[in-house]
């Protein structure tokens, strides 16, 4: 039972161009949601999250929009740097102390 | 900046063998999880433990699978006797309260049982 998906397993971004990472949840009791990066051989690393009470938080260059009625967050990255390219992780979990839920994942180019 | 310390980063064994894979979470962190990532596969949950005691257990931990915080410091993973299927990543992470700042993953060990 996937409760949260990541139906891109990939995408490429020139450098400089924004990159979108999208994800749905089907889980309503999800209250807070995170995404992770990942570099080969290391763990994930946070890197922003929102909580269900707003549809938006900035951080610097990376966005994460929430559309609760939807069931649907993105992850904007704005000016995509080559850095950046790495898997990128949607993760939920209910504040009720339920674990972080993860996604498949989307591999993230940015080509210089 | 505090890490979440994992050892050893990879770990090969006999199928049928016992492996113990160790984790030393950040010192005032109080929540503290096992996630393992099959190749290509998602980070799938495993445990999580609490004051001492499991507060949550996927169907993947099943009696094969035991943690232990046998110290004020180390939290340790045992998997009693190994099958093929339970080769992957497996990262220890921890969290100061129930992850509303995320968790502070550590590298994983890659575990091959051959």
């Amino acid at each position: 039972d996937q409760q949260v998906k990541q139906n891109s397993p990939s995408l490429s971004v020139q450098e400089g161009r924004i990159s979108i990472l999208n994800c749905d949840y089907t889980n309503s009791m999800f209250d807070y949601f995170l995404w992770y990066k990942k570099y080969p051989a290391e763990g994930p690393t946070f890197l922003i999250s929102i909580s269900s009470i707003k549809d938006k938080n900035e951080d610097g260059r990376f966005t994460v929009f929430l559309n609760k009625s939807a069931k649907h967050l993105s992850l904007h990255i704005v000016p995509s740097q080559p850095g950046d390219s790495a898997v990128y992780f949607c993760a939920a979990f209910h504040s009720g102390n339920t674990p972080l839920v993860f996604g498949k994942g989307t591999r993230l180019s940015v080509i210089a | 900046e505090p890490e979440v310390t994992q050892t050893p980063s990879h770990q090969v064994t006999q199928m049928g063998q016992e492996v113990i894979l160790r984790c030393v979470p950040i010192s005032n962190h109080l929540y503290f999880y096992w996630y393992r990532q099959i190749l290509g596969q998602k980070v799938e949950f495993l445990v999580s433990f609490y004051n001492n005691e499991i507060s949550e257990k996927s169907e993947i931990f099943d009696d094969q699978f035991s943690v232990e915080r046998p110290d004020g410091s180390n939290f340790t993973l045992k998997i009693r006797s190994t099958k093929l299927e339970d080769s992957a990543m497996y990262f220890c992470a921890s969290s100061e309260d129930r992850g509303n700042y995320g968790y502070t993953f550590g590298s994983g060990t890659r575990l091959t049982v051959v």
